[in-house]
């Protein structure tokens, strides 16, 4: 993947309404997609990942994204967002038959207002 | 007890010094990472060991060394700091499972500041 680009760095939405990360990346190759999270003062842990079959895919706290090889896009969404989901959320793609390194977005802070 | 541990997890050191951060795993995985990650830039790759004997430049090397001890153990070191090597450190890990759909496995992070 030569760049992934999350658009935004920052998203306030109010507790219980929903949310959208957007994450685009450009490749001419086939990828593998991930979504890692960042909670305050930690370090990051997968959320979830696109590898192949069905391109929706979801986590067990209720985001899920859906992978778009059309747009290079694998948003990720959840339809009502809680405090504690307040983090910060990493796309990342690798390419397939890589040298199996992960390009990273920039990151988009979740904040979440009560 | 968490299966990938930095230490330190804080550190104040002057421009010049050297500096080793350690990084320890008890996942068994063959491959590890070294990060950092600065404010509005994500995480950029600094190196990365498959195995005790393959260890390998990542985007952002220069100013930096790594030492694989063992499977387990990974170190970075800043031979003389700089300010601007100031950013928070992660150390991952990851099982190979097939070309690049490892997940990785990161530590709990280490804050360096250069003055």
């Amino acid at each position: 993947a030569q760049s992934v680009t999350q658009l935004d760095s920052q998203v306030p939405v109010f507790e219980e309404a929903p949310v959208e990360l957007r994450c685009n990346y450009s490749s001419s190759v086939s990828v593998y997609l991930f979504w890692y999270v960042q909670y305050p003062n930690q370090g990051l842990q997968l959320l979830l990942k696109y590898l192949s079959g069905s391109t929706l895919v979801k986590s067990i706290n209720g985001f899920e994204a859906e992978f778009n090889k059309s747009q290079t896009s694998f948003h990720l969404r959840k339809p009502s967002v809680h405090i504690s989901d307040t983090a910060e959320y990493f796309c990342a793609v690798s390419e397939k038959d890589s040298n199996y390194q992960l390009i990273w977005g920039a990151g988009t802070k979740l904040i979440i207002k009560p | 007890d968490a299966d990938v541990t930095q230490t330190p997890r804080n550190r104040i050191t002057k421009t010049g010094k050297r500096i080793m951060l350690e990084c320890s795993q008890t996942k068994g995985h063959d491959r590890m990472y070294w990060y950092r990650q600065d404010p509005g830039l994500g995480l950029r790759l600094i190196y990365y060991s498959f195995d005790v004997k393959d260890i390998n430049k990542g985007e952002i090397s220069d100013g930096y060394s790594v030492s694989r001890q063992a499977q387990a153990k990974f170190s970075l070191s800043l031979e003389s700091a700089i300010p601007n090597q100031t950013a928070l450190y992660f150390c991952a890990t990851s099982d190979p499972r097939g070309a690049g759909t490892d997940t990785q496995y990161f530590g709990p992070g280490t804050r360096l500041t250069v003055l």
